[in-house]
């Protein structure tokens, strides 16, 4: 069974502060790994695309690395804002289009 | 901009009528779109695949009778609950994916769904 795991679950920082979240996947054979945003009651926003043949992405102040090895994804945040809090997701694709899904970490930036 | 668009964001319904959500692609034609369930505090889980033209791939335990899918052009798919129940309340949301062999997956805004 492919699963994907997210830790922690939630997580609350204060603004300015630097974090990481983490996504573990049980299947190394992977096609790519994908972060996304969702904020509550709406839809998703893709932030990072990770390929397999890539070992990292950025856009900004997020940088997602992928280990296939370990089966480890991490979506690094700099300097947090407000605006950031939201539930991040991470999601991977073993070939077939379809992506699982972890069940995300909530994040809380406080001003 | 959106690249997805789904309608509506939010539906009422009685328990026992049908219900549609539509699901449209704007940047580019979609011979497969994919449709995902969430749960509160659960992970989004595929429902099923829309193929343009044939029938949809519905993943083990999604009942095919009673989520009707339909993918009638290539920019349109749409989802259809029938005799919705009370635990078919949910957050619906439909994907597509770039193009040209692009991996990037973009979703909708999603549709709560409550079913009273």
């Amino acid at each position: 069974k492919q699963e994907v795991t997210q830790i922690p679950a939630a997580l609350s920082v204060p603004e300015g502060e630097n974090l990481v979240l983490n996504c573990s996947f049980t299947d190394s054979a992977i096609y790519n790994l994908q972060w996304f945003r969702q904020d509550p009651g709406k839809g998703l926003t893709s932030l990072l695309l990770i390929q397999s043949s890539q070992r990292e992405q950025t856009s900004g102040r997020l940088n997602a690395s992928l280990d296939k090895s370990s089966g480890r994804s991490t979506l690094y945040i700099a300097a947090s804002q407000p605006g950031d809090s939201a539930t991040y997701l991470c999601a991977r694709e073993g070939g077939s289009e379809k992506l699982v899904f972890g069940k995300g970490t909530k994040l809380t930036v406080n001003p | 901009g959106a690249v997805v668009s789904q309608h509506p964001s939010w539906v009422i319904c009685k328990s026992g009528t049908s219900v549609k959500i539509e699901c449209r692609s704007l940047d580019f034609q979609a011979t497969t779109m994919f449709w995902y369930r969430q749960f509160p505090k659960q992970s989004l889980m595929l429902m099923a695949t829309s193929n343009e033209g044939s029938k949809a791939t519905y993943e083990q335990g999604v009942e095919k009778d009673k989520f009707l899918i339909n993918h009638a052009s290539l920019t349109l798919s749409t989802l259809t609950v029938t005799s919705a129940h009370p635990e078919d309340s949910s957050f619906y949301i439909c994907s597509v994916r770039a193009p040209y062999g692009g991996t990037e997956a973009f979703f909708g805004q999603g549709t709560r769904l409550t079913v009273v």
